[in-house]
């Protein structure tokens, strides 16, 4: 079985701080994909990025980048340069084996700007 | 990216009352949908699997009689909540996955907000 845990149940930063929002996975499937979703107060999961097991590189999507440690089975995601609009609660998740998309979401990350 | 809608997006009923809750792609196919339960800062929990044209795959634990689900065509998902109870109050969100895209285009609706009296 797979599991997904965030550590972080609220963070507070200052405006236009990075911020590192922690995720540590287990899974024994050696293919796995890892996602980022924002959930703002009105409920809509938000995807900001994705990374696969195979994957190279750390991915990186305009401010949000994916600190991937595969031998750690960690995979933080880090906001550069955090805005009033980066508030919101911040899921990590995971899907093994591509032809099953089921994703296990961690318990999430309350992410607070403040100005 | 692809739109998923869901409808409603608010629903109040009676206790012992039934409610379907609609999930559709807008602008992609999808064979495949998936219907999750997030109760009040907790994380999403999966309920079950749609598929199109067979049965839903339900998670252990989710009462298949309770939570009736219909994936009757390729953009359509139903949920339906079945003689409901204050204890099924909840957001409940489903995906679908645009099989055209690589591994992460899975898109999420708006969610629908469940409050039973």
């Amino acid at each position: 079985a797979q599991k997904i845990t965030q550590t972080q149940p609220g963070m507070f930063v200052q405006e236009k701080e990075a911020v590192t929002l922690d995720c540590t996975y287990d899974t024994s499937d050696p293919s796995y994909g890892l996602f980022w979703y924002k959930q703002p107060s009105s409920g809509e999961m938000i995807f900001l990025i994705y990374q696969g097991s195979y994957d190279q590189q750390n991915a990186t999507e305009g401010r949000y980048s994916l600190n991937f440690q595969k031998a750690r089975k960690s995979a933080n995601l880090v906001i550069s340069a955090s805005q009033l609009g980066d508030s919101a609660m911040y899921f990590c998740a995971m899907r093994v084996s591509f032809g099953n998309e089921k994703l296990t979401f961690g318990t999430g990350t309350r992410l607070t700007i403040i100005p | 990216g692809a739109v998923v809608s869901q409808h409603p997006s608010w629903v109040i009923c009676k206790s012992g009352t039934s409610v379907k809750i609609e999930c559709r792609s807008l602008d992609f196919q999808a064979t495949t949908m998936f219907w999750y339960r997030q109760f009040p800062k907790q994380s999403l929990m999966l309920m079950a699997t749609s598929n199109e044209g067979s049965k839903a795959t339900y998670e252990q634990g989710v009462e298949k009689d309770k939570f009736l689900i219909n994936h009757a065509s390729l953009t359509l998902s139903t949920l339906t909540v079945t003689s409901a109870h204050p204890e099924d109050s909840s957001f409940y969100i489903c995906s679908a996955r645009d099989e055209r895209g690589g591994p992460k285009t899975q898109y999420f609706g708006p969610g629908t907000r469940l409050l039973v009296l």
